[in-house]
């Protein structure tokens, strides 16, 4: 069956430091997503990416975080300086179509776990 | 803002027993999802909700939707350890074609022997 994969599975990095989140989504989906989730909180939406660009972001994605589908099968997210509370799991997902019937269901990625120390 | 309100956020109950988590949100939305989430790993889907009264089933797990009321529910009946997880509910939002989830703060359910 297909699914989302990311890497790293960990990622562990300095404060002020660059990191590069990658997914490769499900391969015949067009829509793609990044959340996060701080440690025992909620899921929280960061970005959705259509066609190449992004289609809607929440207060949370600033100017710190860029996205970008650099290939046919990648979609990173960019922190360009990490923070203490950038900390969390970052997950991705991706859906082929938002009003297809029966066939939005986002499906998520297994999740990165960003740790800035 | 949209608020999506799950209750309980706790719920430890006997193995066999019957329960139903709630999900209440704020405004107006045609789609509604329930993943399943174990300690330190990735969103399941289990159910997509996609009109008024439309219900689900998946083994020991029932999903519903009343959209006039905005209320999801899920229900698990006689309940089995393999159901301990956290249960999240997200509603969609869907602006300008492209698709947004809220999510709930969970339902994190503990199953005893």
């Amino acid at each position: 069956e297909p699914e989302v994969t990311q890497t790293p599975s960990h990622q562990v990095t300095q404060m002020g430091q660059e990191v590069i989140l990658r997914c490769v989504p499900i391969s015949n989906h067009l829509y793609f997503y990044w959340y996060r989730q701080i440690l025992g909180q909620k899921v929280e939406f960061l970005v959705s990416f259509y066609n190449n660009e992004i289609s809607e972001k929440s207060e949370i994605f600033d100017d710190q975080f860029s996205v970008e589908r650099p290939d046919g099968s990648n979609f990173t997210l960019k922190i360009r300086s990490t923070k203490l509370e950038d900390s969390a799991m970052y997950f991705c997902a991706s859906s082929d179509a938002p009003e297809g019937p029966l066939t939005d269901t986002q499906y998520f990625g297994p999740g990165t776990r960003l740790t800035v120390l | 803002e949209l608020k999506v309100e799950q209750n309980p956020l706790f719920l430890s109950m006997q193995e066999g027993k019957n329960y139903t988590i709630y999900c209440n949100y704020s405004t107006t939305s045609d789609r509604l999802y329930w993943y399943r989430q174990d300690p330190g790993k990735s969103l399941e889907s289990l159910f997509v909700l996609l009109s008024n009264g439309a219900v689900k089933q998946e083994g020991r797990l029932m999903a519903s939707l009343d959209t006039k009321a905005r209320l999801s529910t899920l229900h698990i009946t006689a309940a089995v350890h393999d159901l301990s997880a956290t249960y999240f509910c997200a509603v969609d939002i869907t602006q300008g074609g492209s698709e947004k989830l809220v999510f709930g703060k969970g339902t994190k359910l503990t199953v005893n022997p």
